[in-house]
């Protein structure tokens, strides 16, 4: 079945440390991969996608992500994590050749330490 | 920045009665959605909505739900009788065109008592 999976429920990070959210997708052909962000009380806002090409894609607020066919995942990641970016993080994914629909995974809530 | 807006931010109803809310997408996106995040659950696809028709939609989207643009900005959504597995956070998108970025509204929370 096609699926997204985050495997991390709730990540830590020290504040200036490095970042990396886990994702992977279930789907036999490469799909369309997106990250969004939702703060709280907030929509989902898009950091960055992947529809083809260069598999290390740059977004806003200074994510990137990477795209592994063979690993089935695109995992974001950010060298150095400010406060601000204390949110939950979503994957998803556009599979289907004509559908519209997006599936997501589950999340990762993101907690930064001063 | 162009943004998809949702009215209103919270509704509370009473289960079977009617709710509608209400999205305006970005003025020159086509395609239209809405997804629903039960609370502690993902993100789910309800429906697509192109050219004043219904392109895609889930099992979730059953004859109690139904969608609509009635003018040139507004998109809705029209549950009829509402029961409490509804409540959750319903955000409507906006995206140019089929398998283009989807972009997201703040959503509408829906508590059904």
């Amino acid at each position: 079945a096609q699926s997204v999976t985050q495997p991390d429920i709730h990540i830590t990070v020290s504040e200036g440390a490095s970042l990396e959210l886990r994702c992977n997708y279930s789907y036999g052909a490469t799909p369309y991969l997106f990250w969004y962000v939702q703060s709280p009380g907030q929509g989902l806002q898009l950091l960055l996608k992947y529809f083809s090409g260069d598999t290390l894609v740059q977004g806003i607020k200074g994510f990137e992500a990477e795209f592994k066919r063979s690993q089935s995942s695109f995992n974001l990641r950010k060298p150095s994590v400010h406060w601000s970016d204390a949110a939950e993080y979503f994957c998803a994914a556009l599979m289907n050749q004509a559908g519209t629909a997006l599936i997501f995974g589950k999340g990762t809530t993101l907690s930064v330490s001063s | 920045e162009p943004e998809v807006t949702q009215t209103p931010s919270h509704q509370v109803t009473q289960m079977g009665q009617e709710v509608i809310l209400r999205c305006v997408p970005i003025s020159n996106h086509l395609y239209f959605y809405w997804y629903r995040q039960i609370l502690g659950q993902k993100v789910e696809f309800l429906v697509s909505f192109y050219n004043n028709e219904i392109s895609e939609k889930s099992e979730i989207f059953d004859d109690q739900f139904s969608v609509e643009r009635p003018d040139g900005s507004n998109f809705t959504l029209k549950i009829r009788s509402t029961k409490l597995e509804d409540s959750a956070m319903y955000f409507c998108a906006s995206s140019t065109g089929v398998r283009e970025t989807q972009y997201f509204g703040p959503g509408t929370r829906l508590l059904v008592l």
